[in-house]
């Protein structure tokens, strides 16, 4: 079983829709949590830590459910620039990172 | 702010031919890793380090060597060169638990 479980998609959405991606992990012990955001063939970047009270980032909202093992992350008003790849990450025993193979987000206009 | 910086950007191998990849973070972190994603796939660790003085392998370690030559940089070696190697290297930095930084990555073609 992987550590960390995506759906690959692809999500096709219009702009200004609400699209959610889950990720699943399998380790209990996990420490940190994270979504990285990333476009054709460039590096992973961080678009946001998930904190196990959920935070907000502008259109983006994070939630963690530590009993089942899951994080989300909703994007709001989906804009054509949102069109990427999104990872999620999990962090355990300080410098273990487990990531998954990413969500395809298109958004259409 | 410079981050973790790669070099080269890209490269073109004959099979056989050895090379270095270069990172260097300047973010005081401690631990630095090495990972390559082929196209469409995801991320793949190769090594890693903890700490200045440690490396360890990930899940694909085969056909590579590191050098944590100090604190500041994590260099990836390829002894002889194959076509399966063909891939982009990413190197990243991090403290414990914080997220990983990324350079922008290395092209590497292996003809």
């Amino acid at each position: 079983r992987k550590e960390v479980e995506q759906d690959p998609g692809p999500f096709n959405v219009p702009e200004g829709a609400t699209v959610a991606f889950n990720c699943t992990y399998s380790n209990s012990a996990s420490q940190s949590f994270f979504w990285y955001r990333q476009d054709c063939r460039k590096e992973p970047k961080l678009l946001m830590s998930v904190y196990s009270s959920g935070n907000e980032d502008g259109r983006f909202t994070a939630q963690l459910n530590r009993a089942s093992q899951y994080i989300s992350l909703l994007i709001r008003d989906s804009k054509l620039s949102d069109s990427a790849t999104y990872l999620c990450v999990v962090n355990y025993n300080f410098n273990k990172f487990y990531f998954g193979s990413g969500t395809k987000l298109n958004v259409k206009p | 702010n410079a981050g973790v910086t790669q070099t080269p950007k890209f490269q073109v191998l004959k099979t056989g031919q050895s090379m270095t990849l270069q990172c260097a973070q300047d973010m005081n972190h401690n631990s630095m890793y090495w990972y390559r994603q082929d196209p469409g796939m995801g991320l793949r660790l190769i090594y890693y380090s903890a700490s200045e003085g440690t490396t360890d392998k990930g899940e694909v370690p085969n056909g590579y060597n590191v050098s944590r030559l100090n604190k500041r940089e994590f260099s990836l070696r390829l002894e002889s060169a194959a076509p399966s190697q063909t891939s982009v290297y990413f190197c990243a930095s991090s403290e414990y638990e914080e997220p990983q930084h990324f350079g922008d990555g290395t092209r590497l073609s292996i003809l």
